[in-house]
């Protein structure tokens, strides 16, 4: 059981728009810069989004973020077949005094 | 160019012990905090250690705290895992990870290694 919940997998076809949510608390999400990382299985997880809603120079201006109470959501536009891939946000957890992560959503391009 | 190679994956048996190592580069490694995640089969990321730059704040996950001990050699560059006690729900994929810099609290996991293989089994 992850402490930030995440919908299991998403789905989109190419060109469309597509939304992966994050949920957590007020230890967490609620103090706490938000970051999102994509896996493609087999490789090092590459960061997407750092401080919640920030592109490292050199990311595609389809990936967008925002945090908003204890949540945040990841925006992917203009889907592809090469952003099939698993997709993990994470924060720091006052309480726990540790990272935690979602439990990843799993992208699928129809 | 930045790179982190991590190095000690393997085989073990339950209740053995393991040590990684983690080679960074390219960046002023003692400026960074650095931690560990790993990937057990079939599942998701998940953060087991942070060590910050100067090596007098450890942080663990409930998961390992008593049996992994994490540690640096801001002079070689180099992080580690001293791993003990280690049980089949260890079994992972070890990612070394480029943490915060000392003076951007809040900030979270900007780099990561390729990782490494670890299988506890008899």
């Amino acid at each position: 059981q992850s402490v930030l919940t995440q919908s299991p997998s998403a789905s989109g076809t190419p060109g469309q728009t597509v939304t992966i949510s994050c949920s957590g608390s007020t230890s967490n999400i609620g103090k706490n810069y938000v970051y999102w990382y994509q896996h493609f299985p087999g490789t090092a997880p590459r960061l997407l989004i750092y401080r919640s809603d920030q592109r490292p120079s050199g990311l595609p201006d389809r990936f967008s973020a925002s945090k908003s109470g204890t949540s945040a959501s990841l925006v992917i536009t203009g889907l592809r077949s090469g952003d099939e891939a698993d997709y993990y946000c994470a924060t720091w957890d006052d309480s726990l005094s540790g990272a935690v992560f979602g439990g990843g959503t799993k992208l699928t391009v129809l | 160019q930045l790179y982190l190679v991590e190095s000690g994956g393997g085989l073990v048996k339950p209740r053995g012990s393991l040590r990684l190592s983690c080679a960074g580069s390219g960046f002023t490694f003692r400026d960074y905090y650095m931690s560990w995640i790993r990937q057990a089969p079939g599942k998701g990321l998940e953060w087991i250690s942070r060590i910050s730059n100067s090596d007098d704040k450890m942080y663990y996950a409930d998961s390992v705290k008593g049996r992994f001990t994490i540690s640096r050699d801001n002079a070689k560059n180099s992080l580690y895992l001293q791993m003990n006690s280690l049980r089949p729900e260890d079994t992972a994929i070890y990612y070394c990870v480029k943490d915060r810099h000392y003076d951007s609290r809040g900030d979270l996991f900007h780099y990561w290694g390729q990782g490494t293989p670890v299988t506890v089994s008899s």
